[in-house]
C-alpha cells in the first residue's frame, strides 16, 4: 500500500504570494491532519479534515487554510506569504479519529522557503 | 510551560548502550505517539500508546497514565538510531497532536 504522498516536496515563494499543498493519504484512510516545522516553534498543529470536513483547527492566522476532497485528498493553502511562513508543512493521515484507529502515518512533508 | 517537555534534549551514546528518552505531559490525553525524524525531514511513527508498554524490534515504549509519564527506550543501539525522537499526545481522540520538542540521539560507533 502507497504510504502518504505530498507534493510539491520542496517550493520557494516570494512574499505576498500565495501557495497551495497537496496530500494524498494512505488508501482507505479518510483524516488527514496538517502540521507546520520550524527550527523556533518546532512541530504545531495546524487543521484536521474528516470526512470533507474541518474538525480542529490550530493557532494559526485566517491565512492558513485548508480542505479535503472527496477522495480524501487535501490540499492547504497560505496566502500572502510571510517571511516566517518559511517551513517544512507535514500532512499525515490516519483511518479515523477515534480509539486505536487514530494512528497517524506521516508523508515526507513539502519544504516552503519564502524569500 | 509547555504541555509536553522530552528529556534529554541532546543524547550521544556509544553504540550498544542501552538509551532512554522521557516525556512528561501536563494535560489529559488519549494517546501518546513517539516519533522518529532523521535529518531530512521525514517523520515516523513508532508507537501509539495509551497504557502499558508496546515492543517493537529494539524499541520499547512504556506509558503511566496517572504520573503522565512515557518512555522510550532503545536497547543495543546503533548508529542509525541517530535521528530526532518526539514525544506528541493527542488531547481526546482529535488527531491534534501536541508535540515535545524533541531529543537529539546520537549514537557512535
Amino acid at each position: 500500500k502507497a504510504g502518504v504522498t505530498q507534493t510539491p516536496r520542496y517550493l520557494i515563494k516570494t512574499r505576498g504570494q500565495q501557495v497551495t499543498l497537496s496530500c494524498s493519504p494512505i488508501s482507505g484512510h479518510r483524516s488527514v491532519s496538517w502540521y507546520q516545522q520550524t527550527p523556533g516553534q518546532g512541530l504545531q498543529f495546524l487543521f484536521e479534515y474528516f470526512s470533507e470536513t474541518q474538525r480542529n483547527k490550530g493557532n494559526f492566522p485566517g491565512r492558513f487554510s485548508g480542505r479535503q476532497f472527496s477522495n480524501s485528498r487535501s490540499e492547504m493553502n497560505v496566502s500572502t506569504l510571510e517571511l516566517g511562513d518559511s517551513a517544512l508543512y507535514l500532512c499525515a493521515s490516519s483511518f479515523s479519529h477515534r480509539g486505536p484507529y487514530n494512528e497517524q502515518f506521516f508523508g515526507p512533508g513539502t519544504r516552503l522557503t519564502v524569500l | 510551560k509547555n504541555e509536553v517537555e522530552q528529556s534529554p534534549q541532546n543524547l550521544t551514546a556509544q553504540e550498544g548502550e542501552f538509551i532512554t528518552i522521557n516525556c512528561s505531559y501536563s494535560v489529559g490525553i488519549s494517546a501518546l505517539h513517539w516519533l522518529q525524524q532523521h535529518p531530512g525531514g521525514g517523520i515516523v511513527s513508532l508507537f501509539m500508546l495509551s497504557s502499558g508498554k508496546k515492543k517493537h524490534g529494539r524499541l520499547i515504549a512504556t506509558i503511566n497514565i496517572q504520573e503522565k509519564h512515557s518512555s522510550l527506550h532503545i536497547t543495543a543501539s546503533h548508529p542509525r538510531d541517530s535521528a530526532v525522537y518526539i514525544c506528541a499526545v493527542d488531547l481526546g481522540a482529535t488527531n491534534k497532536l501536541i508535540f515535545g520538542t524533541g531529543t537529539l540521539l546520537a549514537v557512535q560507533p
